[in-house]
């Protein structure tokens, strides 16, 4: 079926890097573009970043952008998220997501991952 | 940024209640706008995308309308498996935002 793996979460200092990934399975990964969700305990839902299908168009929220960089492996049917400078506001559990595009540039997040729990903590 | 707002931002229904949910954007965002529910401890799923489109093996009674600025998310006969947070999110352009959400809660 299809699914999304997120994993690389867990406790990090402030100022510190981690890597997420997102393991796709169950449908053509380098046909999709793909996305990364956060969600502060207890908050709503912010965009991250996307990246297309063969990697060529990225952007990044304000938020991220300088200290978080997405990537993909095709070959790997993989999506990653490289966090930089961590602080303690980026503390959240971390979403990837699958890109439905419908009518040319119309974008959805029609699949998600469970997600990965990151906290930026001394 | 594009903000948008939600209202209202909780709401109490009965099962079987008509419940309608607004989402308002700062500017015209034409039809880029999508719907997603979320359970607590779940990942969101998405319900409408481009304003009013069902996305496949959501029930019929979700509806999706508007344009513009002013869209809407109906619920025409609330369900126990209803009750969670809505979201809506544009996607005209970038950064891509949410709605802060709006509770669904048993009355």
């Amino acid at each position: 079926q299809v699914q999304l793996v997120e994993s690389g979460g867990g406790l990090v200092k402030p100022g510190g890097s981690r890597r997420l990934s997102c393991a796709a399975s169950g449908f053509s990964f380098s046909d999709y573009y793909m996305t990364w969700i956060r969600q502060a305990p207890g908050k709503g839902l912010e965009w991250l970043s996307y990246i297309s299908s063969r990697g060529l168009s990225i952007y990044y929220a304000d938020s991220v952008k300088g200290r978080f960089t997405i990537s993909r492996d095709n070959a790997k049917n993989s999506l990653y998220l490289q966090m930089n400078s961590l602080r303690a506001e980026d503390t959240a559990m971390y979403y990837c997501a699958r890109l439905l595009e419908a009518y040319g540039d119309y974008y959805a997040m029609d699949v998600w991952g469970q997600g990965t729990t990151v906290t930026v903590s001394s | 940024d594009i903000q948008m707002t939600q209202s209202p931002s909780s709401l109490s229904a009965s099962v079987g209640d008509r419940v309608t949910i607004s989402c308002r954007a700062s500017q015209t965002i034409n039809a880029y706008l999508n719907w997603y529910q979320q359970k607590p401890g779940k990942a969101p799923k998405l319900l409408i995308y481009v304003a009013s489109s069902l996305q496949s093996g959501v029930p019929s009674r979700f509806s999706g309308s508007g344009s513009g600025t002013d869209f809407t998310l109906t619920i025409s006969s609330l369900q126990p498996e209803d009750f969670a947070t809505y979201y809506c999110q544009q996607n005209y352009n970038t950064p891509w935002t949410f709605g802060r959400g709006t509770k669904v809660e048993i009355k």
